[in-house]
């Protein structure tokens, strides 16, 4: 089974920036695409961007553009997930997920998830 | 957008209860439609894709179905396991995707 280990808790300041990475095991990386999630304490799971090699650039959720960087390297295996300006409300678990198709046909689902990190936003 | 929407938003179960969980989307979306269940402190889990395809390893009792618009996640014999909250997400609209907002299923 693939892992995907996320990088430590973190807490910043109000106004700040945070970066997660994803990194992940085997050789898996190539050919997969990546997602991340975040769930707000007392709230769902929220789908914020991702990038899947097949579509190229990466895509965002509209309330996160202009606010949220998605990157991939391929080289360490390590997806990683960037978010800028940072608020209270950034307060979460991030996840990142890894995005699989069907082989052959256009059909895509989070399969794996990575362990999931803390950012806490306060002053 | 798609949007989802998902009824009820919780309900109460006991084990050994058939449970169903409602899933709609504001448009047509085929069957481009995965569930995941959300324990606290786990991460999230994929248990059917493609509206009615059941990831590997995850318990028969658990079953998708549905098309078009409306969708149905059921449990059909509740374990102590299964208390988690259920969310469905629309892959229609690849590379964006949505979820719905949750059915948290507790005990009775």
């Amino acid at each position: 089974q693939v892992q995907l280990v996320q990088s430590g808790a973190e807490v910043k300041q109000p106004g700040s920036s945070v970066k997660v990475s994803c990194k992940t095991s085997g050789d898996t990386f190539s050919g997969y695409g990546f997602a991340w999630v975040r769930q707000a304490p007392g709230l769902g799971l929220e789908w914020m961007g991702g990038i899947i090699p097949i579509f190229g650039a990466p895509n965002y959720a509209q309330k996160f553009q202009g606010r949220v960087t998605v990157t991939a390297d391929g080289s360490t295996s390590t997806a990683y997930m960037e978010l800028s300006s940072l608020t209270s409300e950034d307060t979460a678990v991030y996840y990142c997920a890894r995005v699989t198709m069907v082989r052959g046909v256009p059909i895509f689902y989070f399969d794996d998830w990575g362990q999931g990190t803390l950012v806490i936003v306060s002053s | 957008d798609i949007q989802m929407t998902q009824s009820p938003s919780s309900l109460s179960a006991s084990v050994g209860d058939r449970v169903t969980i409602t899933c709609r989307a504001s448009q047509t979306i085929s069957t481009y439609l995965n569930w995941y269940q959300c324990r606290p402190g786990k991460a999230p889990k994929l248990l059917i894709y493609a509206a009615s395809s059941l990831q590997s390893g995850v318990p028969s009792r658990f079953s998708g179905s549905g098309s078009g618009t409306d969708f149905t996640l059921t449990i059909s014999s509740l374990q102590p396991e299964d208390f988690a909250t259920y969310y469905c997400q629309q892959s229609y609209s690849t590379p964006i995707f949505t979820f719905g907002p949750g059915t948290k299923v507790d005990i009775k």
